[in-house]
């Protein structure tokens, strides 16, 4: 069965960082590109930033790029953000996502098809 | 970048059919698959169309996907309406540099 667990969320001033984490199991890990994807409260879903599977190909939306940071560690099974200078907009339900393709970039057309149960961020003073 | 554009909400019957349209605001919406999330509240997103028309195995083939090249837009139809059916939907596609979400559209079954 295949389980993403996402942790490190939490309460953060702005401008303060912040590491979110996922574990990944059931699935092997190192075969598939895998994403960032957050939903502020009461809001839609932003996809936040994608990794192919072996961290070659990286990608972020306009809105975070310069402040968060993805990776992996493939021999753990986890996927890492961190995310620095975090702003109040930041304040959302993190999830993360195992796309069904290993690759991520151009030609990709990358999509989920296993979600975490997300990490709430919340960034206020 | 370009916009995923849904209606915010429908809603519809027990039984019926509704369509969920998503419309892309440049570039040719058969340039890149697109997708399309179910979330119900409090639960995480889950696949009920991906590669615009095709169904992962255990969504039931109530839901279906298609692609209108003269609208630019991919719709999402849900026939014989359930009340479990209720929930959220996302669109999704993709571009050279990142993933696109639509706005989401709030479908009520009343």
């Amino acid at each position: 069965e295949v389980q993403l667990v996402e942790s490190g969320g939490g309460l953060v001033q702005p401008g303060r960082s912040l590491r979110l984490s996922c574990a990944a199991s059931g699935f092997t890990f190192d075969d598939y590109a895998m994403h960032w994807v957050r939903q502020a409260p009461g809001k839609g879903l932003e996809w936040v930033s994608g990794i192919s599977w072996n961290s070659g190909s990286i990608g972020y939306a306009d809105s975070v790029k310069g402040r968060f940071t993805i990776s992996r560690d493939n021999a753990k099974n986890s996927l890492y953000l961190q995310m620095n200078s975090l702003r109040a907009e930041d304040t959302a339900l993190y999830y993360c996502a195992k796309d069904v393709r290993d690759y991520y970039g151009s030609g990709s057309s990358p999509f989920f098809d296993y979600w975490g149960q997300g990490t709430l961020v919340t960034v206020s003073s | 970048n370009f916009m995923l554009t849904q209606p915010h909400s429908v809603s519809e019957s027990p039984g019926k059919t509704v369509t969920i349209s998503c419309t892309r605001s440049s570039g040719s919406i058969a340039s890149n698959y697109v997708q399309w999330y179910q979330q119900r509240p409090g639960s995480s997103p889950t696949t009920v169309i991906y590669e615009d028309n095709q169904r992962p195995s255990g969504v039931p083939d109530r839901f279906s996907g298609s692609i209108d090249s003269s609208s630019n837009s991919a719709s999402l139809t849900i026939s014989g309406l359930k009340t479990e059916d209720e929930a959220d939907y996302y669109c999704q596609s993709y571009d050279s540099s990142s993933v696109v979400f639509g706005g989401g559209t709030k479908l009520t079954v009343l």
